[in-house]
């Protein structure tokens, strides 16, 4: 019962270092979705694909790259990490539709320097 | 986007029903209502959804009145596992989180 799995879930980086976060999910799922989530705020989305071979923004895509690999990896790309992206990072997968809920990962901690 | 109102904080005793209430006054016909919480530490767990039909499902129930301007999420048992973040959410394309509920929960 792994769900979505996200690597690594923590790291620390040096201001303009790149990296690469990954989320898997094994539910078959259509949709993946990138969030970030503050202190004592509610998460925000970034990224997100709808489907196979398709991504599209959120609410706060500026500074981050995705790529949607196959049906089951979805990756987040910060390529010169900022304080200011300083977060919990969640990957969330569903099926197609507003009836569908979504299924979160246990998210991966970043602090940069 | 819908906006949604909920108290900032609620409070309950252990086996005792909560009722953690949601206005969205402006959800569009065919928004679902979906609900999701947050544990300390972890990611946000699905609780529920509905649209206009009150719903059952083992963690909760979900009452959504008439006129879909309100719903409220009930725990009829309230334990100390559910002591978390409350989310309240009206699905359009996409999920908006605002800063929920957070339930306390005494024993």
């Amino acid at each position: 019962n792994a769900g979505v799995t996200q690597t690594p879930k923590f790291q620390v980086l040096k201001t303009g270092q790149s990296m690469t976060l990954q989320c898997a999910q094994d539910m078959n799922h259509n949709s993946m979705y990138w969030y970030r989530q503050d202190p004592g705020m509610g998460l925000r989305l970034i990224y997100y694909s709808a489907s196979e071979g398709t991504t599209d923004k959120g609410e706060v895509p500026n500074g981050y790259n995705v790529s949607r690999l196959n049906k089951r990896e979805f990756s987040l790309r910060l390529e010169s990490a900022a304080p200011s992206q300083t977060s919990v990072y969640f990957c969330a997968s569903s099926e197609v539709g507003r009836n569908q809920p979504q299924h979160f990962g246990d998210g991966t901690r970043l602090s940069i320097l | 986007d819908a906006k949604t109102t909920q108290p900032n904080s609620m409070e309950s005793n252990e086996e005792e029903p909560v009722h953690l209430p949601c206005n969205h006054s402006t959800i569009s016909g065919t928004d679902y209502i979906h609900w999701y919480r947050q544990l300390p530490s972890q990611g946000p767990e699905y609780v529920i959804h509905g649209l206009t039909s009150n719903v059952n499902n083992r963690m909760a129930s979900l009452a959504i009145a008439e006129d879909r301007k309100s719903s409220t999420l009930i725990l009829h048992r309230a334990t100390l596992r559910d002591a978390a973040v409350y989310y309240c959410i009206p699905y359009t394309d996409k999920l908006i989180f605002g800063t929920g509920t957070r339930l306390q929960v005494f024993p």
